[in-house]
């Protein structure tokens, strides 16, 4: 069956430091896999989707860059984060028709 | 994609269906609609979705209108573990694997005991 890890849970970063978020996929090949954010009572914004390996589109001009390396794992960073980077970020993955599965979740809090 | 609208909040007794309505009036042809909701703190979760007939799985019953203007969930008998944010919204199907889903401001469906 397929399975989307993501982590941290919970992270707590100074403003200026940088991130690195990491999300996989297990049990699917060649998925679509996008990075939303969603800002305390708000609704969910898609920051970057990805159809394939060192594929990125980004909808949003951010502070935030996405990177594909493996068909599977897909990672969102920042070098110098930013007080408005602060949300629940989630990542996601679909294969053709069928609907998106979502993981846990990270809730990053910058300070 | 169609722009989806939903009452921004509603209210439902244990035991009871709740209904959420969607209106989706520029929808076109080959559009779907899907629902997700999400629970607090947890990433959305898959419902159901629907093109033209009606549809349901474990979870609940989609009802789409014949023009396709608009849609309801229902959970048949809601619980308290049905409170949550409830989204609709229409995607078009696509070959070309550019499946994006652009999600609203959703429905508050809280539950009472």
């Amino acid at each position: 069956s397929q399975t989307i890890h993501q982590w941290p849970a919970t992270l707590v970063q100074p403003v200026g430091s940088p991130l690195s978020l990491e999300c996989t996929v297990e049990g699917t090949s060649n998925p679509n896999l996008y990075w939303y954010r969603q800002a305390a009572g708000r609704g969910l914004q898609l920051l970057f989707y990805s159809v394939g390996i060192g594929q990125i589109s980004s909808e949003v001009p951010q502070n935030l860059s996405a990177s594909r390396p493996q068909d599977r794992q897909f990672i969102l960073s920042s070098k110098k984060l930013l007080l408005s980077d602060s949300g629940f970020y989630l990542c996601a993955w679909s294969v053709r028709s069928y609907g998106y599965t979502f993981g846990s979740g990270t809730r990053l809090t910058v300070v | 994609d169609a722009k989806t609208t939903q009452p921004t909040s509603m209210d439902c007794a244990e035991g009871r269906a709740a209904n959420l309505p969607c209106n989706h009036s520029t929808i076109s042809g080959n559009e779907y609609v899907y629902w997700y909701r999400q629970i607090h703190s947890q990433g959305p979760q898959y419902i159901i979705h629907g093109l033209k007939n009606n549809e349901t799985n474990e979870m609940a019953s989609l009802i789409i209108t014949e023009d396709r203007k608009s849609s309801t969930l229902i959970l048949p008998h809601a619980t308290l573990r049905d409170t949550a944010v409830y989204y609709c919204i229409s995607r078009r199907e696509s070959n070309f694997g550019n499946e994006k889903l652009t999600f609203g401001t959703g429905t508050r469906l809280t539950i009472i005991p």
